[in-house]
């Protein structure tokens, strides 16, 4: 099975500041790895998909990140906080199902809450 | 186009009784999947129904159950509640391709255990 580490579960940043969210992850077949945003009481948002193309990939908000399969990871960044950023992140890996037939299930992170600071 | 809706939102059970929560799916999607999120923990895949059978279950036991409808939506019921089962339960549709399946979430229901 596919995991997936998240380094910090807690980032703050003052507004303006680069954002960099850390994620590793374990696949025994190559991945496809989603970053959600969650804001309080509500549920997840994608932000961007990496499905094997560039390795760049580019998603809504500002937000960016980088496909390393070198180094297994998948790094979210945003050139320049903003306060409606401040959420928990989550980095996902697409497992595949014994079932196959291109099904597949999210296997999650834990989670890191990025905090803006004026 | 009609995004992915949950009900109830919230809900309060006492241990040993048992809760269904209903998902519909956004529409065009043949695949629902239910996902747990403990406080302060990531989603846990539950299982996933595609064409209204399960097609593929996470580590939960079999008070965990569900349903898919000829319609796509969906039911998550538990049997027996217990403390532990306190959480956010989130449903996410999607339609099978062949490389992968982007799941779309709905807003959860926060189901309490006392």
């Amino acid at each position: 099975a596919q995991s997936v580490t998240q380094l910090g579960s807690h980032v703050s940043v003052s507004e303006g500041a680069l954002v960099l969210l850390r994620c590793n992850y374990s696949s025994s077949v190559p991945p496809y790895l989603f970053w959600y945003v969650q804001y309080p009481n509500q549920g997840l948002q994608l932000l961007l998909k990496y499905t094997s193309a560039a390795t760049l990939v580019k998603g809504i908000n500002g937000f960016e990140a980088e496909f390393k399969k070198s180094e297994t990871s998948f790094h979210l960044t945003k050139p320049s906080a903003h306060m409606s950023d401040a959420a928990e992140y989550f980095c996902a890996v697409s497992d595949p199902l014994a079932s196959g037939a291109g099904s597949y299930q999210l296997t999650f992170g834990k989670g890191t809450k990025l905090s803006v600071i004026p | 186009e009609t995004g992915v809706t949950q009900s109830p939102t919230h809900l309060i059970k006492t241990r040993g009784q048992q809760v269904t929560l209903r998902c519909s799916s956004q529409s065009g999607h043949n695949t629902v999947s239910w996902y747990q999120q403990a406080l302060g923990q990531g989603p846990q895949f539950i299982f996933q129904y595609y064409r209204e059978e399960e097609n593929g279950r996470g580590n939960f036991p079999p008070r965990f159950s569900g349903l898919q409808f000829p319609n796509y939506s969906s039911e998550l019921n538990v049997n027996a509640l217990e403390l532990d089962d306190s959480a956010l339960y989130l449903c996410a549709s999607s339609l099978v391709r062949g490389s992968y399946n982007e799941q779309f979430f709905g807003p959860g229901t926060r189901l309490t255990v006392l």
